[in-house]
């Protein structure tokens, strides 16, 4: 059963606190993305890896971080200096082609 | 930069009614246009992509079409269902680019 999960489907978190959103594929894609969805708004990009080991920041990656250490996994930290966290995350995969496979979501709220 | 507009930005139709989704973009160098529902809290299920290269995709009772040179796309929905509502969403890739550009998406309801 192949597909793309986030977790957890809720987060709550205190201000000044890291957290970690978790994303993990297995289809196989090398592409992987976050996006951030907001009210209102368009999905804005976060960070996005075209390979393992490699990743490269999209329009809003400041207060975030990311690794690539396996292909089927892109975890994004929200650090604390991020001024305004609480929002709706979005991780996607994507096949040679660009088709984008999204998750679940995360809905991080913090306080 | 590419910007993608989607009008109108809700829509409620009755049931079995017909009806077409726009969704514009402004740099026309473009790799695919990808269509996708998003229902509340949820994250997006792809509908349809079409290349480029390509003027028109089917599946089931949605079509899209897309005119490159005058920067449109539009997705038909034929003989909507009350499970059709949901957040319609489309999304282009540019041309050597790496991250799709979204639209803020139509709101549509169907009426029963």
């Amino acid at each position: 059963d192949g597909g793309i999960t986030q977790s957890p489907k809720y987060l709550f978190r205190k201000e000044g606190q890291n957290v970690t959103l978790s994303c993990e594929q297995n289809l196989n894609h090398d592409a992987m993305y976050w996006y951030r969805q907001d009210p209102g708004q368009g999905l804005r990009l976060i960070y996005y890896s075209q390979i393992v080991n490699d990743f490269q920041k999209g329009d809003i990656a400041e207060g975030y971080s990311v690794s690539r250490e396996k292909k089927e996994s892109f975890p994004l930290t929200v650090t604390s200096a991020q001024k305004n966290p609480t929002a709706f995350y979005l991780c996607a995969s994507a096949t040679g082609g660009y088709e984008q496979y999204f998750g679940p979501g995360t809905r991080l709220t913090v306080t | 930069k590419q910007e993608v507009t989607q009008i109108p930005a809700a829509l409620s139709v009755p049931e079995g009614e017909n009806l077409v989704l726009n969704c514009s973009f402004t740099d026309s160098a473009i790799y695919n246009l990808q269509w996708f529902r998003q229902d509340p809290g949820k994250g997006l299920t792809s509908l349809l992509l079409i290349q480029s290269s390509q003027r028109e995709q089917t599946s089931g009772r949605l079509n899209a079409s897309l005119d490159k040179s005058s920067g449109r796309s539009t997705l038909y929905i034929a003989a909507s269902q009350p499970g059709d509502s949901a957040t319609y969403l489309c999304a282009v890739i540019e041309t050597g680019a790496n991250n799709l550009f979204f639209g803020t998406g139509t709101r549509l309801t169907v009426i029963p």
